[in-house]
């Protein structure tokens, strides 16, 4: 129940086109899904977070779609750049567990020029 | 805001030798931080959390006794690897959360240890 499914494990785009990386939850407890980007022998870095209370958050290019009811969260990203090429994980938290993450299993994102 | 640094950033050394990683958060008040160990194309496994002033406390299998963990500033956290051997190598990161950063984790750059 504590897992965080994430999908697809790769994804390959073109310049211009708007990869779409999906995560399922099941503990309902999760109040937290922050979205990271890590580039290879880096740290992760915070992209954007929603709460459950709203269904869409945009920042930037990057978006997280949320649906409570299915228990998924998305990230698309808006025009994508050979830049945004990286590992994307999804993650989430709940009250009282010290905000201790659950990760998903990553994705490896290459844009092509 | 929410800065994160370690350092080493990457280190060498002998099997047998203890190593020490920092971790700072540079611009706020850390009340939590944690370890994460991360394999290569694989997502963060978090080794343990502490919180200032506090015993860390360790995720299952990971052995308290070679990972020893201080976090004794709401700014610093140490994680010391005792008596390292080849298979301790690994990217070890850190991340922080606190003041005005409650629900969020930033994380640190990452140190990379070889055992030879």
């Amino acid at each position: 129940q504590q897992q965080v499914k994430q999908s697809p494990q790769s994804l390959i785009v073109q310049k211009g086109g708007i990869p779409i990386i999906n995560c399922a939850y099941e503990n309902t407890a999760f109040d937290y899904f922050p979205w990271y980007q890590q580039f290879p022998g880096k740290g992760p870095a915070l992209l954007i977070a929603i709460r459950p209370d709203v269904s869409e958050k945009k920042e930037g290019r990057f978006t997280i779609s949320f649906n409570k009811s299915a228990k998924q969260f998305s990230l698309h990203i808006m025009d994508s750049q050979p830049g945004d090429s990286a590992t994307y994980f999804c993650a989430a938290s709940r009250m009282g567990s010290a905000r201790q993450l659950t990760f998903g299993s990553g994705t490896q994102l290459t844009v092509l020029p | 805001g929410a800065v994160v640094s370690q350092h080493p950033s990457w280190v060498i050394c002998k099997s047998g030798t203890s190593v020490k990683i920092e971790c700072r958060s540079l611009d706020f008040q850390a009340t939590t931080m944690f370890w994460y160990r991360q394999f290569p194309k694989q997502s963060l496994m978090l080794m343990a959390t502490s919180n200032e002033g506090s015993k860390a406390t360790y995720e299952q299998g990971v052995e308290k006794d070679k990972f020893l963990i201080n976090h004794a500033s709401l700014t610093l956290s140490t994680l010391t690897v005792t008596s390292a051997h080849p298979e301790d190598s690994s990217f070890y990161i850190c991340s922080a959360q606190g003041g005005v950063f409650t629900d969020t984790q930033y994380f640190g750059p990452g140190t990379r240890l070889t055992v030879l």
